[in-house]
């Protein structure tokens, strides 16, 4: 079962800061925040992580609240072309040492003009 | 880089064939997911290999469905037989190992099962 939930959609002018919440209430103290978007039906993109600390990149801003049960996904300056699904994910632990993830139903961004 | 590469891109098959899906990871690439995307279900975990190896199958819906990767270049989901509500978009993925997180998607195969 996912363990994050995100609202189902979102709007957002062209040009303004999106900001895209998710909740992970459950999270565990070493668990990785993920974001991924997918664009019309291509492959999920990566976009940014983290696990405690802000996280900035050339994409996107992920700011992560203190007690690290929610987050929040800043595309600063929206355009058009960042119409898609949003996913946030908690990467859990798999076995032998290794990770995935558990895709939730994502936010469907849309960019007016 | 040619990014991860998946054929084909589009499968139409009758009820009953066999369907098999086939991936090239990127190059360097250690670990490789499959996953399955419906719009009742999402995207689900099918199987994952680190190093050639099945870590966890856990996702695989059920007997008819098998996946190998004999090397690091190659990896096949197998359906047999196919059911129509085998029908979906399925995705592969690589990534290098736990220290790069990131996975990279391919563009996905296009199943439709009549």
């Amino acid at each position: 079962d996912a363990k994050t939930t995100q609202p189902p959609s979102m709007d957002c002018a062209e040009g303004r800061a999106a900001n895209l919440p998710c909740n992970h209430s459950t999270i565990s103290g070493n668990e990785y925040v993920y974001w991924y978007r997918q664009i019309h039906s291509q492959g999920p993109q990566y976009i940014i992580h983290g696990l405690k600390n802000n996280e900035t990149n050339e994409m996107a801003s992920l700011i992560i609240t203190e007690d690290r049960k929610s987050s929040t996904l800043i595309l600063p300056h929206a355009t058009l072309r960042d119409t898609a699904v949003y996913y946030c994910i908690v990467r859990v632990a798999g076995t032998s040492g290794t990770y995935k993830y558990i895709f939730g139903t994502g936010t469907r961004l849309k960019v007016l003009a | 880089d040619a990014g991860v590469i998946q054929s084909p891109r589009h499968e139409v098959t009758e009820m009953g064939q066999e369907v098999t899906l086939r991936c090239k990871p990127i190059s360097g690439h250690n670990s490789l997911f499959w996953y399955r995307q419906t719009m009742m279900r999402g995207l689900e975990l099918l199987i994952y290999f680190n190093n050639n190896v099945p870590i966890d199958d856990s996702g695989m819906p059920e007997d008819r469905f098998s996946a190998k990767m004999p090397n690091a270049s190659f990896s096949t989901l197998k359906i047999q037989p196919s059911e129509p509500r085998d029908s979906a978009v399925y995705f592969c993925a690589s990534s290098f190992g736990l220290a790069r997180n990131e996975q990279f998607f391919g563009p996905g195969t296009r199943l439709t099962v009549l």
